[in-house]
């Protein structure tokens, strides 16, 4: 089944903690994202990226990294995560950037952070 | 810079009502533009695209250019529509980024 996956799906930690939210997409797609899902401020663009080695910041990218290593795999890192980084996390792909290409979302990381 | 505006946060209508839920937006270029729909505890998926002109799910689209629009529009409203929807805008370049607006609650009662 075509599908992004992500893990985990919820986490909670505590501040300073570095921690890694996975991404995979089965779909051999270029393009991935992550996005943050707020109440209020709807969804936001962290990171994104055109393929393997090519990432770049989308509107919210302070306090995360990303990396493409495999063009299957786009995890979100944070260094040390800090409570206004508790939100909803969605990963996203598609065939290639081009506008007309439907975005796939994973099933979302619900990340608390004390 | 692109901007998508949904100015409500919240509809809540009787089944079998009409429904139009509203969005704006500000680009310069020709925009591609799309409703994501996001049901409770559900990841979000493409409802409709602008390019497409279809309708799904009883839930229609137009993009009006001279009001830099894209409401969304059902005639009859049901329960299974309460969910959660967002309009967003895409870049023609290849760079794309999706942008978002702030979304807007459906909440359809019996």
């Amino acid at each position: 089944e075509a599908q992004v996956t992500q893990n985990p799906r919820y986490l909670i930690t505590v501040t300073g903690k570095k921690l890694t939210v996975t991404c995979s997409q089965n779909m051999n797609h270029e393009y991935m994202s992550w996005y943050r899902q707020d109440p209020g401020l709807g969804l936001r663009q962290i990171y994104y990226s055109m393929n393997v080695e090519v990432t770049d910041k989308g509107d919210v990218p302070e306090g995360y990294k990303v990396s493409r290593k495999e063009k299957r795999n786009f995890p979100l890192i944070l260094e040390s995560p800090s409570p206004n980084q508790t939100s909803l996390y969605f990963c996203a792909s598609s065939l290639s950037g081009l506008p007309l290409d439907t975005q796939y979302f994973g099933p979302g990381t619900r990340l608390t952070v004390l | 810079a692109q901007r998508v505006t949904q100015p409500e946060k919240l509809l809540s209508v009787f089944k079998g009502a009409p429904v139009e839920l509203k969005c704006n937006y500000s680009y310069s270029g020709s925009p591609e533009l799309f409703w994501y729909v996001q049901y409770s505890r559900q990841r979000l998926q493409l409802l409709l695209r602008h390019i497409s002109r279809e309708s799904i799910k009883g839930f229609t689209a137009d993009l009006n250019k001279g009001e830099t629009s894209f409401h969304l529009k059902k005639p009859f409203a049901q329960e299974e529509d309460s969910a959660m929807y967002y309009c967003a805008l895409k870049w023609a370049g290849a760079n794309s980024k999706l942008t978002f607006g702030k979304g807007i609650t459906l909440s359809v009662r019996p």
